[in-house]
Order: structure tokens, then C-alpha cells, then sequence
């Protein structure tokens, strides 16, 4: 069974510094995964996505991502932090070989303080 | 439309009663996902539609919910005789199949569905 893990509910980082948001899955094929960004009062909105291809995936507003296949994790960062970057990461996975469901983490909010 | 967009964006209903939710996606993406959201918590796969067939409805919670969807048009979820712990935000995202945006979601504004 498809399983996503974000182990933090909650991330603070100072403005400036790197964040990162931890994501680990499980599927039992090749996954497709995924991060999405919910800001207050605001629909989810994509921000990058791995398919195949380079592990570094990058993203919308300085987001990257690393696919570890060893590690089957999927980590969302950023280099430096911006206040308006506050909102709630949801890492998705897709298990290509075996069907359509898509199943999402349960969210990490993040703080970032000026 | 620009996006994908849900109606009603607010619903509250009586016990028992039953509520109708749409979704009208992305002109062109074939593929439609309704999710649910309940209050703090992440999302609960519901349905996916390609087309108007729907090859994974393993998400519906029971069978007082079902969907439908005409062409690769605009989709309703049903849900017959509510009940208290139905309450929550019920999204909806639509995709293309193939090319670069193959499996990236666009998510409506949801309907947030509450149940007296």
C-alpha cells in the first residue's frame, strides 16, 4: 500500500536561513512524487514535482527537491527562507504501476520569523 | 475558466439531508480528483475520474457518497443523508494526461461542507 510520512507538524526557521521539510514514502512500484503549498485562505497549489530523470527537482518560489530512492524520501528545500513562505507543505506520492490514487502527508506547517 | 472552480464554496445542511457539490475543471484536463479535508488534517483521497469513467472510487468513505462526471466536463459528488462527521472541505483538482503537466493537479477553492 502507498503511504506518505511528513514527520513534522510544524517547521520554524528564521528569514534567511535554508529550511527543509521532510518527506518520506512508501509504494510498492516506481513513485511519482509531489509538493504542494496551501497558504491561508488560499487553494493548494503545485510546486514541483519528480517524475523521472535528475533526483534535483526544482520548483516554483526557489523550492527544490531531492528524490533519495535508498533513503524513499522526497525532502522540499529552499536555500533561504522568506516570511511569505509561512504556509502548509503537503508532499503527495503516486505509485505509477498501480493505479491513479494519489495519497498525500498530512502537512507541515511552516513558520518563518522575521 | 483560468482554473478549476467548485460550487458552492459554503454549504451547511441539516442531519440526513442530501448534498450535491461540482466541480467544473480545467478545459482539457482529462483526468478529476475529489478529495477530502477535514478541519487540520491533510487529504483524503476520494474518487479519480478519467474521462466520465471512474477507474478508482477505493476512497469513497461509504456508499451514501458517489460521483459522476459528463465527458470531461464538470463532475458532481453526492453525498445522501449527511451526517456530522461529513463535515470538512471536499476539493477538487483536475490534471492533463501527457506532456509536462502529465499528473500536476490544479485544486479548486474547495466547498466546505458543514453538518448540523
Amino acid at each position: 500500500a502507498q503511504s506518505v510520512a511528513q514527520p513534522e507538524d510544524q517547521v520554524n526557521v528564521a528569514e534567511g536561513n535554508p529550511l527543509t521539510v521532510k518527506c518520506t514514502y512508501s509504494v510498492s512500484g516506481n513513485p511519482y512524487l509531489f509538493w504542494y503549498v496551501q497558504y491561508p485562505n488560499r487553494g493548494l497549489q503545485f510546486l514541483l514535482k519528480y517524475i523521472t530523470g535528475d533526483n534535483l527537482v526544482k520548483g516554483s518560489y526557489g523550492f527544490e527537491a531531492e528524490f533519495n530512492k535508498s533513503q524513499t524520501s522526497f525532502h522540499l528545500k529552499k536555500p533561504s527562507a522568506l516570511v511569505s513562505d509561512s504556509a502548509l507543505y503537503f508532499c503527495a506520492v503516486r505509485d505509477h504501476t498501480g493505479g491513479f490514487k494519489t495519497i498525500f502527508g498530512a502537512g507541515t506547517r511552516l513558520f518563518v520569523k522575521a | 475558466g483560468a482554473g478549476v472552480s467548485q460550487s458552492p464554496s459554503n454549504k451547511v445542511t441539516e442531519k440526513g439531508k442530501d448534498v450535491e457539490l461540482r466541480c467544473d475543471p480545467i478545459s482539457g484536463h482529462t483526468a478529476l480528483y475529489w478529495y477530502r479535508q477535514r478541519l487540520g488534517q491533510g487529504l483524503e483521497f476520494l474518487i479519480y475520474f478519467q474521462g466520465n469513467s471512474a477507474p478508482d472510487k477505493s476512497g469513497l468513505p461509504s456508499d451514501r457518497f458517489s460521483a459522476e462526471r459528463t465527458g470531461e466536463s464538470v463532475s458532481t459528488l453526492t453525498i445522501q443523508r449527511t451526517q456530522q462527521e461529513d463535515s470538512a472541505v471536499y476539493l477538487c483538482a483536475s490534471s492533463s494526461i501527457g506532456g509536462p503537466s502529465t499528473d500536476t493537479q490544479y485544486f479548486g477553492p474547495g466547498t466546505r461542507l458543514t453538518v448540523l
